[in-house]
């Protein structure tokens, strides 16, 4: 299995553009999720799917972002329109059963 | 702010000593997970506690699970370059949704050759 993937692994665009964030989790995984590190604030939890469907988006910070999971093997989060604040690296991570979690390699987002 | 307090944020090591990373929770956890990031990379899964006092062994590293299943540490013996790296600890609060992990801050590693 190639593990999780995504893209764009960077992603560099002007404050008040439509940023789009793809994954593909682990085949027969059932839980998705979506987090943001920075240094200031750490690994945070945006939002989490399971069998596709959002359980918690708790996270996510504000209207700005969105995300979906059309089927079990994408997903998006859509920031629109991005602000600096929103530079981070943004990993998408899946697992079976919420065990042990399978991280992607991320996308690097700055926002000028 | 962090729910998952982890301490200390910073360990320079000498390569061959030990030293240990805390974990503590302000609530009961189900179960705890620790993971470790290389520099630029990526969160990568180590283990996950489960059971009260619960102790588990991999090579030269020793992670533990408080008897109130509120704090968790991680000891790492004779420690070697490749140990380099971030280490967090992941919490699941009974009080959270079943799929929600509470990371702490983690502990950065330097290892001096």
């Amino acid at each position: 299995d190639a593990g999780v993937i995504q893209s764009p692994r960077h992603e560099v665009t002007e404050m008040g553009q439509e940023v789009t964030l793809r994954c593909k989790p682990i085949s027969g995984h059932d839980y998705l999720f979506w987090y943001r590190q920075t240094m200031m604030r750490g690994l945070e939890l945006l939002i989490y799917f399971n069998n596709n469907v959002p359980i918690d988006d708790s996270g996510m910070p504000e209207d700005r972002f969105s995300a979906k999971m059309p089927n079990a093997s994408f997903s998006t989060l859509k920031i629109q329109p991005s602000e600096p604040r929103d530079s981070a690296v943004y990993f998408c991570a899946s697992s079976q059963l919420a065990n042990e979690q399978f991280f992607g390699p991320g996308t690097r987002l700055t926002v000028l | 702010g962090q729910q998952v307090m982890q301490i200390p944020q910073y360990q320079h090591v000498q390569e061959g000593e030990d030293f240990t990373t805390y974990c503590n929770s302000s609530t009961t956890l189900s179960n705890i997970q620790w993971y470790k990031q290389r520099p630029g990379g990526h969160p990568v899964f180590l283990i996950q506690l489960v059971k009260s006092g619960e102790v588990k062994k991999q090579k030269r590293l020793t992670f533990q699970f408080g008897e109130a299943k509120k704090n968790s540490s991680l000891h790492i013996t004779a420690t070697q370059t490749t140990d380099v790296g971030t280490y967090f600890c992941a919490g699941r609060r009974t009080t959270d949704s079943w799929g929600k992990l509470q990371f702490g801050a983690g502990t950065q590693v330097v290892v001096t050759p």
